[in-house]
């Protein structure tokens, strides 16, 4: 079974660029994580996709982040204009179903950085 | 705010040393309880996880972590560690009142001496 796909897998922009990051989720997962990790710290979820609507974006900065899932299959995640501290790795994670008792497969990640 | 800690950022161990790592969180009512591990170079994925039951939970490579509800706690441990345990460490805390949210702690690396 092919695991969660992310790219691409590193990017270096200079502040106030814009950046996209695409997740192609395990085939049939309906539940999509959008994850920001700092270094140094624990993920922080950005953003739950449940097929292809909103079920979480309490976190996602809507000034500068956003995120769809238009066909409830794969996902971009979008940064614009990035700020220095925008700086981190940015994940994402998927489930087969809804709710918390479905392990979270996750991908390798996008590191960001912001120069 | 919901909140985890995690009560040591790097552990340094000898192969065949004991682990406990430690982690609490800081919401009342019902949790579900994760531990996360990061191996180098290597995708986030599940060790072991508490929903019910028994507060005492095995998990995969002879981790076990015990949930104490008192001390809003569930710490991670093995017996005796090996070189390839050498990654890092995540508690992540789901609390009912809060819907799907996941909260991840800060993390605790651990390295492994050969």
């Amino acid at each position: 079974e092919a695991g969660v796909a992310q790219s691409p897998r590193y990017k270096i922009i200079e502040k106030r660029q814009s950046v996209a990051f695409w997740c192609n989720p395990i085939s049939g997962h309906a539940t999509l994580y959008w994850y920001q990790q700092i270094l140094g710290q624990g993920p922080k979820l950005l953003i739950q996709f449940q097929n292809n609507g909103v079920v979480d974006d309490s976190q996602l900065p809507k000034d500068r982040f956003s995120a769809e899932r238009l066909k409830g299959v794969d996902s971009t995640l979008k940064i614009q204009p990035a700020k220095l501290e925008d700086s981190a790795v940015y994940l994402c994670a998927s489930t087969p179903g809804q709710g918390i008792y479905n392990e979270q497969f996750f991908g390798p990640g996008t590191r960001l950085t912001v120069l | 705010a919901q909140s985890v800690s995690q009560h040591n950022h790097h552990v340094i161990l000898s192969e065949a040393a004991s682990l406990e790592l430690g982690c609490n969180y800081s919401y009342g009512g019902t949790v579900n309880l994760f531990w996360y591990v990061q191996y180098p170079g290597q995708h986030l994925q599940l060790l072991l996880k508490y929903f019910s039951g028994d507060p005492l939970v095995k998990g995969i490579k002879g981790f076990e972590a015990e949930f104490i509800k008192s001390k809003f706690s569930f710490n991670l441990r093995k017996p005796s560690v090996q070189w390839s345990d050498t990654a890092e460490y995540f508690c992540a805390v789901n609390a009912e009142n809060y819907g799907q949210n996941f909260v991840f702690g800060p993390g605790t690396r651990l390295s492994v001496l050969p």
